[in-house]
């Protein structure tokens, strides 16, 4: 059964690079029917969605974040990644990786537990 | 982009009872792109509707929806205790995907 997991510092300082890892297991990163994801949910807001990529490395992102997010995928461990850079309390939140069925832009078909991230000095 | 508009914001139903959600979109979801989730505190979101009527797998058929154009909805026949969580849309046809703000199904 796929599992996908987040990790990653819980805190960050403003102005600084928020970094988080999503590890797959139980199937390949290298799926060609699939884009994998990262979503983030702030405190008492709704769910955005940051940006997908292909395990080809090609990327899709948000473009209210696009200037900030890269978004890389490591095919030899399973794992893709997340940065957000100049970090700010607006970037406090539940950051979920998902896997998304490649259907127009991606829906979530399996998600991570999801990892609160809190930007703060 | 596409703003998702979900109501209510809070549902207190009991265990048995008919629940319609809504979801209605600014603008037409490109070939009915549409899915809904299930969120439970802690948890993962679950994903149950796609395309917006295909049951995702291993979800059971109390979970139903429907919808074209700019207006949807998830309906579960009757309610499970199991049920009461959070239920957000999501509109996969058109950049940036967008969801909805979600509505809380509680018990009354």
């Amino acid at each position: 059964q796929l599992q996908l997991q987040e990790s990653g510092p819980g805190l960050v300082k403003p102005s600084e690079t928020l970094s988080l890892s999503c590890t797959v297991s139980g199937g390949s990163i290298s799926s060609t029917g699939h884009y994998w994801g990262w979503i983030r949910q702030p405190p008492g807001r709704e769910l955005e969605w940051i940006g997908n990529v292909f395990y080809s490395g090609i990327t899709y992102y948000n473009p209210s974040l696009k200037s900030r997010v890269t978004i890389s995928v490591d095919t030899s461990k399973n794992q893709f990644s997340l940065s957000l850079s100049s970090a700010t309390a607006a970037d406090t939140a539940v950051y979920y990786c998902a896997r998304l069925l490649k259907w127009g832009w991606g829906f979530g078909d399996n998600w991570g537990q999801g990892t609160l991230v809190t930007v703060s000095s | 982009e596409i703003v998702l508009t979900q109501s209510p914001g809070t549902l207190s139903l009991s265990p048995g009872e008919r629940v319609t959600l809504s979801c209605r979109t600014s603008q037409t979801v490109s070939s009915n792109y549409l899915a809904w989730y299930q969120h439970k505190p802690g948890q993962a979101p679950r994903l149950l509707i796609y395309g917006a009527s295909s049951r995702a797998t291993g979800i059971p058929d109390r979970f139903s929806g429907s919808g074209s154009g700019t207006d949807f909805t998830l309906i579960i026949s009757r309610l499970e205790p199991e049920d009461f969580a959070v239920y957000y849309c999501q509109q996969y046809g058109t950049s940036p995907l967008t969801f909805g703000g979600g509505t809380k199904v509680e018990i009354k």
